[in-house]
């Protein structure tokens, strides 16, 4: 299994350009996630899915769109970026599944490092 | 979810035991620890979750107060590679697919 990967590792932006953040996992993991991490801070939640079809709003969506199509791929969207949007970005997954035994554990990618200009 | 109060940052000689603290005194009934690293510039990986019982694995231990309100997550033999960011996180019981709150964590130095 290749885990969660995401595309690209790199992007430069100009203010108001539009691009997406790929990320896709083989694990077959129902939950999906997308993290933005500000030098010196923790993660923090932009939006997340429990599952096809199904989306949600996290921490700090502002600006940016999901969608979750298939249960591999969760795509982050920037309309129109803005230089608060440099930062690096992780998408996660997990199996979540109800019950006591399940672990819940989260698996990260290896992150986006967006600037914007 | 409940918030955590970890050190900013610890040293740690390499060979020796890194003993990190959380204090998660508002932790709730249905709520677990969970234990990650972050070393630099990749993602955030998972070392260790526990309800109530102190838990080992093979690459930590985690041992929680009988009141559940602090925590300390323990690597035996600290190495170098071990030098990160280590985020207590608390939220309810595995299987609801809630989101993981990050506070700034623990920055771990392990020195020769």
């Amino acid at each position: 299994n290749a885990g969660v990967t995401q595309t690209p590792k790199f992007q430069v932006l100009k203010t108001g350009q539009s691009m997406t953040l790929q990320c896709a996992q083989d694990m077959n993991h129902e939950y999906m996630s997308w993290y933005r991490q500000d030098p010196g801070m923790g993660l923090r939640l932009i939006h997340y899915s429990v599952g096809a079809g199904i989306t949600d709003q996290g921490e700090v969506p502002n600006g940016y769109n999901v969608s979750r199509s298939t249960t591999e791929d969760f795509p982050l969207r920037l309309l129109s970026a803005a230089p608060s949007q440099t930062s690096v970005y992780f998408c996660a997954s997990s199996y979540s599944k109800g019950g006591r035994t399940s672990t819940d554990t989260q698996y990260f990618g290896p992150g986006t490092r967006l600037t914007v200009l | 979810d409940a918030k955590t109060t970890q050190p900013p940052s610890m040293d740690c000689a390499e060979g020796r035991a890194a003993n990190l603290p959380c204090n998660h005194s508002t932790i709730s009934g249905n709520e677990y620890v969970y234990w990650y690293r972050q070393i630099h510039s990749q993602g955030p990986q998972y070392i260790i979750h526990g309800l109530k019982n102190n838990e080992t694995n093979e690459m930590a231990s985690l041992i929680i107060t009988e009141d559940r309100k602090s925590s300390t997550l323990i690597l035996p033999h600290a190495t170098l590679r071990d030098t990160a960011v280590y985020y207590c996180i608390v939220r309810p019981r595995a299987g609801t697919a809630s989101k993981l709150t990050f506070g700034t964590g623990t920055r771990l130095q392990v020195t020769l």
